[in-house]
């Protein structure tokens, strides 16, 4: 299997606190995206980062991508109680056909 | 409003009994795909289609057809479902390679 791993698979922190989340992937790609899933809902697009970037910003959000180490983090800035929800890392393969998915990050924001 | 929407959202069925679980989306997207989520295993791509009559398997296609003969339409066909086929199934659309828009998925049980 080509799927992709998210540590830590669950994550429990203060509201106010910054929360980081890794994923680690397989194979080269066209670019990583995360998503995030609210209980047993659809999952909504957060972030689009391509291959030849390194780090990419989005409101609270900040996206790195070390293609050599075929890792990436997610990092979500002063957490709030509805940033909880759990948090998918996905490739997109070279031809940006086929999506892997990794098993995701349980994120639990205290308020 | 920009939409992906899934039919039915809850189906309980047995083994044997061929269903359709149906897609639609309303954005002119030529990516269409479908996943199945597990416990502990995150999302699998079973099939995508990169636009009108062109599909392909996705990791876990056994099992599964897919039709696509109108660019906004792309139904999920269990031809003899099983146990093991008991699973929560979400469509999404893109722009090809692209962020992904989810439906809001479908619980299906095969008894």
């Amino acid at each position: 299997s080509q799927q992709g791993e998210e540590d830590p698979q669950a994550l429990s922190i203060q509201e106010g606190e910054n929360a980081t989340m890794n994923c680690s992937y397989k194979t080269s790609i066209n670019n990583l995206q995360w998503y995030r899933q609210n209980s047993g809902r659809g999952l909504v697009h957060l972030i689009l980062i391509r291959s030849n970037e390194r780090e990419k910003h989005s409101g609270r959000l900040r996206v790195t991508l070390d293609t050599s180490k075929k890792s990436s983090s997610l990092l979500i800035t002063a957490s709030r109680a509805a940033d909880t929800a759990s948090y998918f890392c996905a490739t997109a393969s070279n031809t940006g056909n086929q999506f892997y998915f990794g098993t995701g990050t349980s994120l639990t924001v205290i308020p | 409003e920009a939409q992906v929407t899934q039919n039915p959202r809850y189906l309980i069925t047995v083994t044997g009994k061929k269903l359709t679980v149906t897609c639609s989306q309303n954005m002119n997207h030529e990516y269409m795909s479908w996943y199945r989520q597990d416990p502990g295993l995150g999302l699998r791509q079973i099939y995508y289609s990169m636009n009108v009559e062109v599909t392909d398997k996705g990791d876990v296609p056994e099992g599964y057809k897919v039709s696509r003969k109108e660019k906004r339409n792309f139904p999920l066909i269990l031809e003899s479902p099983s146990p093991n086929q008991t699973s929560l199934y979400f469509c999404a659309s893109s722009l090809a390679g692209n962020e992904q828009y989810f439906g809001p998925g479908t619980r299906l049980t095969v008894t």
